[in-house]
């Protein structure tokens, strides 16, 4: 079953709105990480997230976690036409697992 | 430096075929993941190598994929006898250590069968 879940599947919004996207999780997790995807193809790592922070800035990227809800987001602030792509957070379980499960990504279009 | 390449870029073949799908991953990367995505979906793991370790496969679909990494470097899969419903995208994937470590991503091979 899928780890992590974003949500929404998909977003749509205007050239310097923000976008705000969420993954939640099931089980207690070491790390989160979210990635970006254009076209369908290869991943580009964004941001991790170790389960001791709440919140890192990266850029315009802002992401938050909250281990008691287990549940992150993703913040893209004064949003680009070049943000458009999917976005995905990724997990591993403090339990052992050493595979990152992927959920199934935000949709994001930024219309110019 | 280079990143995480894979060949071919675009894959069509019949069903029935053999394919082999190709991945070199980031020199010194110890671990390598093969993933598979279908349109519009998430990522799906199949295979994990680290090291020298024995490759854990719990994600393989069927007994026609295999998947080996020689050297400790290159990896290659293979899908057996494809199916209209192996075609996706698979994307291969390095790291320096294990699953906490950032993934470094392959552009992928879209893979068709007719």
């Amino acid at each position: 079953s899928q780890q992590g879940e974003e949500d929404p599947q998909a977003l749509s919004i205007q050239e310097g709105e923000n976008a705000t996207m969420n993954c939640s999780y099931k089980t207690s997790i070491n790390n989160l990480q979210w990635y970006r995807q254009n076209s369908g193809r290869g991943l580009v790592h964004l941001i991790l997230i170790r389960s001791n922070e709440r919140e890192k800035h990266s850029g315009r990227l802002r992401v938050t976690l909250d281990t008691s809800k287990k549940s992150s987001s993703l913040l893209i602030t004064a949003s680009r036409a070049a943000d458009t792509a999917s976005y995905f957070c990724a997990t591993d379980s403090s339990g052992g697992s050493y595979i990152p499960t992927f959920g199934r990504g935000t949709s994001l279009i930024v219309h110019p | 430096g280079a990143g995480v390449s894979q060949s071919p870029s675009n894959k069509v073949t019949e069903k029935g075929k053999d394919v082999e799908l190709r991945c070199d991953p980031i020199s010194g990367h110890t671990a390598l993941y093969w993933y598979r995505q279908s349109l519009g979906q998430g990522l799906e793991f199949l295979i994990y190598f680290q090291g020298n370790s024995a490759p854990d496969k719990s994600g393989l679909p069927s007994d026609r994929f295999s998947a080996e990494r020689t050297g400790g470097s290159v990896s290659t899969l293979t899908i057996q006898r494809t199916q209209q419903e192996d075609s996706a995208v698979y994307l291969c994937a390095s790291s320096l250590g294990g699953g906490r470590d950032t993934q470094y991503f392959g552009p992928g091979t879209r893979l068709t069968v007719l």
